[in-house]
């Protein structure tokens, strides 16, 4: 149980192509997901937290305008690189936190590696 | 906000040996706190988690231990195996939509 799924799992584009990334609960509702960026040997930075029907919540220093998001169902929440850059590659892993759940145990998807020429 | 931090970065130890990793946070308010292990190129896995209403846990070859007055909860990986060679990650919840992670330590088992 808890299984997060992510697609696709890298991709490459070119500078000012935009990409979207998309983070499934597979077996469970999900009302928040969670968007985390992780550059090599280096620990996850959350970027901002989605719930279901409602904006998410950027971090400081995270451009909204660059990475949409959007959690349209307790399964799927989109993060949208638009306009992507070089600076822009990197290891992308949403997690997700089962509705309900007094607790609040994550559950990461594989990730996605973007890298951006 | 929260900030957690971790010791060591690396850590390198001889199969059978023990390795113990350690965190501390800042929030008083935190009450949950996960650690997950983290394969090259792989998502990172839960391994074990503690609430801030007990003090120590176990699982097999693992534990975790939580001292709340001193804020800071430490993990201990008993007769290491070659296959716990990854990068753990401790975390630290206050509320609510906000986990903080740890650095990581990088964990090297010699067989």
């Amino acid at each position: 149980g808890a299984v997060v799924s992510q697609h696709p799992s890298r991709v490459i584009c070119k500078s000012g192509t935009s990409v979207k990334i998309e983070c499934r609960s597979l077996d469970f509702q999900a009302t928040t997901m969670f968007w985390y960026r992780q550059f090599p040997k280096k620990s996850l930075m959350l970027m901002a937290t989605s719930n279901e029907g409602s904006k998410a919540t950027y971090e400081q220093g995270v451009e909204k305008d660059k990475f949409l998001i959007n959690h349209a169902s307790l399964t799927l929440s989109t993060l949208t690189v638009t306009s992507a850059h070089p600076e822009d590659s990197s290891f992308y892993i949403c997690s997700a936190r089962l509705a309900g759940s007094v607790w609040e145990t994550q559950y990461f998807g594989p990730g996605t590696r973007l890298l951006v020429l | 906000g929260e900030n957690v931090e971790q010791h060591p970065s690396t850590l390198s130890v001889q199969e059978g040996d023990s390795a113990v990793i350690k965190c501390t946070y800042s929030d008083s308010a935190s009450n949950y706190f996960p650690w997950y292990k983290q394969e090259l190129g792989k998502r990172p896995q839960l391994i074990i988690d503690i609430r801030s209403n007990v003090g120590e846990k176990k699982d097999q070859r693992i534990a975790v231990t939580l001292n709340k007055t001193a804020k800071h909860f430490s993990l201990h990986i008993t007769e290491t195996q070659p296959e716990d060679s990854a990068v753990y990650f401790c975390a630290a919840s206050p509320r609510n939509n906000d986990m903080r992670f740890g650095a990581g330590t990088r964990l090297t088992v010699k067989p």
